[in-house]
């Protein structure tokens, strides 16, 4: 069965700081990753994903993801965080198409970005 | 697009009396999730539907709770009866084929007294 982990329970990042987000994944075949990240009372809101070609993927926001197949890892990056990043971030993981379809989310890490 | 709707945002009620939740996921996708979130146990997936058929309800706690999705834009989360443990925020999500992503809805709160 596919599962994610998160390592940190909250990652403080100073305003104007690269911000990280780890997250390491455990799936058969090659993975479909994900990042999702949610705001106060909102739901959970996509951010990137990683399918197959390259293994930097741009998305929402100035995120950034890199996927390293010999780590299992798919780090959530952004150069610069703004206040406005605090939020919860998920990764989530899925086999490749003709799986199963439901995805595996992590824990979820709490972002603080320090004014 | 609307995005996934989901009614009502907020539910309050006794424990014993019946809730049910409703989705409205967006057009055209193919699967339908529902998914309850807690401060201690995380986000858990409840149970899943491929072109309105259950697909998985290994989710979904016990017996006092059902969901069904009688078309491909309408489904339905019952838990009857309520109990105060099942307090959370209850989410929906849809996803295309082939796309994996999962889009949200904003949830349903869920207070039972």
């Amino acid at each position: 069965a596919q599962s994610v982990a998160q390592p940190e329970d909250q990652v403080n990042v100073a305003e104007g700081n690269p911000l990280t987000v780890k997250c390491t994944y455990s799936v058969s075949g090659n993975p479909y990753l994900f990042w999702y990240v949610q705001y106060p009372n909102r739901g959970l809101q996509f951010l990137l994903k990683y399918i197959t070609g390259d293994n930097l993927v741009k998305g929402s926001y100035g995120f950034e993801a890199e996927f390293n197949k010999s780590q299992t890892s798919f780090h959530l990056k952004k150069p610069s965080a703004l206040v406005s990043d605090s939020a919860l971030y998920f990764c989530a993981v899925r086999p490749p198409l003709g799986g199963n379809n439901r995805l595996a989310f992590g824990k979820g890490n709490q972002v603080v970005v320090i004014p | 697009d609307a995005g996934v709707i989901q009614s009502p945002r907020h539910e309050v009620t006794e424990m014993g009396q019946e809730v049910t939740l409703r989705c409205k996921p967006i057009s055209g996708h193919n699967s339908l999730f529902w998914y309850r979130q807690t401060m201690m146990r995380g986000l858990e997936l409840l149970i899943y539907f491929n072109n309105n058929v259950p697909i998985d309800d290994s989710g979904m706690p016990e017996d006092r709770f059902s969901a069904k999705m009688p078309n491909a834009s309408f489904s339905t989360l019952k838990i009857q009866p309520s109990e105060p443990r099942d307090s959370a925020v209850y989410f929906c999500a849809s996803s295309p084929a082939g796309g994996g992503e999962q889009f949200f809805g904003p949830g349903t709160r869920l207070t039972v007294l």
